[in-house]
């Protein structure tokens, strides 16, 4: 089954709007919450991260938000550009090393 | 400095064939794994390791094999290719068991089973 559930699998965001991608996950032993960012025919490289003691980090126009209750986190990118065009993954991590992945948001930014 | 460096970039097997993925990192990780990257299904743990001489099972282990005999390398191979294991396939590595979260990848391998 599918540990971490992400939505949309698409999105398109007009140049300077708010883009929202939401996952959540069922597991509660997970207790590290990064989100990486792929461009096509990378690798995905990590953009920002949460741990659950926090409700919100913010690095620049990127935002985490984080619900231990409902077991949901969100990525928030305020001020979208055409150069944030990319596929998003939301991800967790058991304590035992293992980061599982969501099956990924492909945002397209258009000018 | 490379980073996580994997090869080939591109192969293309046909039904039972074996191949291996070869994948290296300099930056002394503790923690390699790999990934298969597939449409609409995200990216979905194969294999990892937490140090040489150490694997275990991720999410989607059959058909496929790995070892860890250096810390610098970590290759998956694949015993009898099957059509369902065309995928791209991504290595990646961290310090210290992952526990600082950041996974280092490389660029990725497609493979075609035909």
């Amino acid at each position: 089954q599918q540990q971490v559930k992400q939505s949309p699998q698409s999105l398109i965001v007009q140049k300077g709007g708010i883009s929202i991608i939401n996952c959540a996950y069922e597991n509660t032993a997970f207790d590290y919450f990064p989100w990486y960012q792929q461009f096509p025919g990378k690798g995905p490289a990590l953009l920002i991260a949460i741990r659950p003691d926090v409700s919100e980090k913010k690095e620049g126009r990127f935002t985490i938000s984080f619900n231990k209750s409902a077991k949901q986190f969100s990525l928030h990118i305020m001020d979208s550009q055409p150069g944030d065009s990319a596929t998003y993954f939301c991800a967790a991590m058991h304590q035992g090393g293992k980061l599982i992945f969501g099956q990924g948001t492909e945002l397209s930014v258009k000018p | 400095n490379a980073g996580v460096t994997q090869t080939p970039k591109f192969q293309v097997l046909k039904t039972g064939q074996s191949m291996t993925l070869q994948c290296a990192q300099d930056m002394n990780h503790e923690y390699m794994s790999w990934y298969r990257q597939d449409p609409g299904m995200g990216l979905r743990l194969i294999h990892y390791s937490v140090g040489a001489g150490i694997t275990d099972q991720g999410e989607v282990p059959n058909g496929y094999n790995v070892s860890r005999s250096t810390t610098e390398d970590f290759p998956l191979r694949l015993l009898s290719a099957a059509p369902s294991q065309t995928s791209v396939y991504f290595c990646a590595s961290s310090y210290g068991g992952s526990r600082t979260g950041e996974l280092f990848f490389g660029e990725g391998s497609r493979l075609t089973v035909l």
